[in-house]
């Protein structure tokens, strides 16, 4: 079974500054997908970001990047000059082809002004 | 395009009814998926549809719990006979599961169960 972990149930950051929120999994697979989600207090959750496994460079959108790590199975999310509306809880989540998201416990980020 | 829908948006109930959600997935997603999310348990798989294959109800957690995708499209997620633990927010999501597995989420719907 998967298992998702995300360590920091809590981080703030000052607007414009970066912020890095932590992400490891444990999986057996050798192709599978990561995922980040954000979900705002208006309970939509919004995908930020997408890595699939077997791609080594690290996935960028914007002011939101990933450090992939397979070996360590390690995927943090670093998200760069920080805006008001990254407030936001953040949800690393895993899958393999076609199945279901597992998801961490996730990690409630607040940008302070 | 439109995204993914849902309603109703939020549902009180009394305990021991039967409540339907609904799920409008994003046209021409064929995979569609169900979780529930709850305090004390995060984020929660229920239920996966593809296509015409047999559904996988593997994370259903009792059997008042059901669910049906109707003409590939619309599903509806029963509960029966509800319980206060049922209380959470229910979101639904649709893959198009081609080139891209990703899971694109509904609002949700919260459910009170009193």
């Amino acid at each position: 079974a998967q298992t998702v972990t995300q360590s920091q149930p809590e981080m703030s950051v000052q607007e414009a500054e970066t912020v890095t929120l932590s992400c490891t999994y444990d999986t057996s697979e050798n192709n599978y997908y990561l995922f980040w989600y954000k979900q705002p207090p208006s309970r939509q959750m919004i995908l930020v970001i997408r890595q699939e496994a077997y791609k080594q460079q690290n996935a960028t959108e914007n002011r939101f990047s990933v450090n992939f790590q397979k070996a360590a199975k390690s995927f943090s999310l670093k998200i760069s000059d920080s805006q008001l509306g990254d407030t936001a809880m953040y949800f690393c989540a895993f899958s393999t082809s076609g199945s279901r998201l597992t998801f961490g416990e996730g990690t409630q980020l607040t940008v302070n002004p | 395009g439109a995204g993914v829908s849902q309603s109703p948006s939020n549902k009180v109930t009394e305990k021991g009814k039967d409540v339907e959600l609904r799920c409008d997935p994003i046209s021409g997603h064929t995979a569609l998926y169900w979780y529930r999310q709850s305090l004390g348990q995060g984020l929660e798989f229920l239920i996966y549809f593809q296509g015409n294959s047999a559904p996988d109800k593997s994370g259903l957690p009792s059997d008042r719990f059901s669910a049906e995708r109707t003409g590939g499209s619309v599903s509806t997620l029963t509960i029966q006979r509800t319980q206060q633990e049922d209380s959470a927010v229910y979101l639904c999501a649709s893959s198009p599961r081609l080139a891209d597995d990703t899971q694109y989420f509904g609002p949700g719907t919260r459910l009170t169960v009193l």
